[in-house]
């Protein structure tokens, strides 16, 4: 079974704090994800990665970047959060070969910023 | 461009009733269509996939989902509902020229006994 772990369940951190989410596949997938889940909005892709230190943006990248030092590790920061930072942060993980395109979740990290 | 529409944002059944949950999806190319589910503060677990073999895909859990290419629709059905299928439905879409995922906006599945 694919295995995507992620840091934190819960977190609460204060405005201007640097907040670092780290996910971690033990599948030796080439693609990892981060998205943001909010009310309303469906799921919304922050970053993506194809492989070590490769980044792509997504739709919304805007206050965050991303860190992938090793293929297995995937890590959002948050260099100063902010209020409208606070939401459910999803790592996903994916092989990127033909006839396999699903994402695999993390179970999620809540981040309230105060 | 992709994109994924999925009608109602909440649905309610009754435990024993037909589950239907509708996607309907637009893509320039031939897409690869999934359902994905969310249980309460968790992350999303994959039902079934389309990837351009049979029409009829069956997933997990009794549910599955008929691609019909006329209708651009991939509408996830169960025959029977039960309480535990109370939870968050995303349906999404990609192809073969990308890895992303494009994800619709979810329909929260309520089952009242």
């Amino acid at each position: 079974d694919v295995k995507v772990t992620q840091s934190s369940r819960y977190l609460v951190k204060r405005t201007g704090e640097k907040v670092f989410l780290e996910c971690v596949q033990d599948m030796d997938h080439e693609n990892m994800f981060w998205y943001r889940q909010d009310p309303g909005l469906g799921l919304r892709l922050i970053y993506f990665s194809y492989d070590v230190k490769m980044k792509e943006k997504g739709d919304i990248p805007e206050g965050y970047s991303v860190s992938r030092e090793k293929k297995e590790r995937f890590s959002l920061i948050l260099e100063s959060a902010s209020t409208n930072q606070t939401s459910m942060y999803l790592c996903a993980s994916s092989s990127g070969t033909a006839n396999s395109y699903e994402q695999y979740f993390g179970p999620g990290t809540r981040l309230t910023v105060t | 461009a992709q994109s994924v529409t999925q009608l109602g944002s909440h649905v309610s059944v009754s435990e024993g009733a037909l589950v239907l949950l509708r996607c309907n999806y637009s893509s320039s190319v031939p897409p690869y269509l999934f359902w994905y589910v969310q249980y309460p503060n968790q992350g999303l677990q994959l039902l079934l996939k389309y990837t351009s073999a049979a029409t009829l895909v069956k997933g997990i859990n009794g549910f599955e989902a008929e691609f019909k290419k006329s209708e651009t629709s991939f509408h996830l059905t169960k025959p029977s509902a039960h309480m535990s299928d109370a939870a968050e439905y995303f349906c999404a879409v990609t192809s073969w020229n990308t890895d992303k995922l494009i994800f619709g906006t979810g329909t929260r599945l309520q089952v009242f006994p």
